[in-house]
């Protein structure tokens, strides 16, 4: 069965410094994807980055990076330099492309990320 | 640049009445999901629909039901209302084939059911 998990509850950090949030996930699909997404308080969902399994870099987006760690089955966020507008609950997901897991995505419980001035 | 649509926004059930959310999405996507968000938690998969015709169960479908309509509209019923189903609901789509391809999110449906 495919799962992710959010260890994280909560996490703080200074404005301009950076942050890491962690994800892992399990899947028995051969070939899936990770993503990440923010939600700010006004509850909408924002697409922020996204990793194939198979793809030979790690991705980036502006001030997002994703540490993937394909055997450790890792997927980290990596925000740097810090706004108070990253203030905002973060869920990591994962898709899987075949099989039983195909179409379906699945979220971790997030972790609320608290930037202070 | 609509977008996932949903509606409504806001709606107060008391229990055992039924009601239907709508969502609609303008970017010809195949698939199409429904998911719930709990308070403090992170979104469930109730039903989703690879293509239009096709439907399946996905993490927590009891006291559910969808209907794909047409390529565009996804919607999700309750039959009965429980205090249980109280919650927010968000509608997704994105295009199919390959493993990236962004997902899309309607702004969610605040669901009190009383």
């Amino acid at each position: 069965a495919q799962k992710i998990t959010q260890t994280q509850p909560g996490m703080f950090v200074q404005e301009k410094e950076a942050v890491t949030l962690d994800c892992t996930y399990d899947t028995s699909d051969p070939s899936y994807g990770l993503f990440w997404y923010k939600q700010p308080s006004s509850g909408e969902m924002i697409f922020l980055i996204y990793q194939g399994s198979y793809d030979q870099q790690n991705a980036t987006e502006g001030r997002y990076s994703l540490n993937f760690q394909k055997a450790r089955k890792s997927a980290n966020l990596v925000i740097s330099a810090s706004q108070l507008g990253d203030s905002a609950m973060y869920f990591c997901a994962m898709r899987g492309v075949f099989s039983g897991g195909y179409n379906k995505l699945i979220f971790g419980a997030g972790t609320r990320l608290a930037v202070h001035p | 640049n609509a977008g996932v649509t949903q509606t409504p926004k806001f709606q107060v059930l008391k229990t055992g009445q039924s009601m239907t959310l709508q969502c609609a999405q303008d970017m010809n996507h195949n698939s199409m999901y429904w998911y719930r968000q709990d308070p403090g938690m992170g979104l469930r998969l109730i039903y989703y629909s690879a293509s239009e015709g096709t439907t399946d169960k996905g993490e927590v479908p009891n006291g559910y039901n969808v209907s794909r309509l047409n390529k565009r509209e996804f919607s999700l019923r309750l039959e009965s209302a429980a205090p249980s189903q109280t919650s927010v609901y968000f509608c997704a789509s994105r295009s199919g084939g390959g493993s990236g391809n962004t997902i899309y999110f309607g702004e969610g449906s605040w669901l009190t059911v009383v």
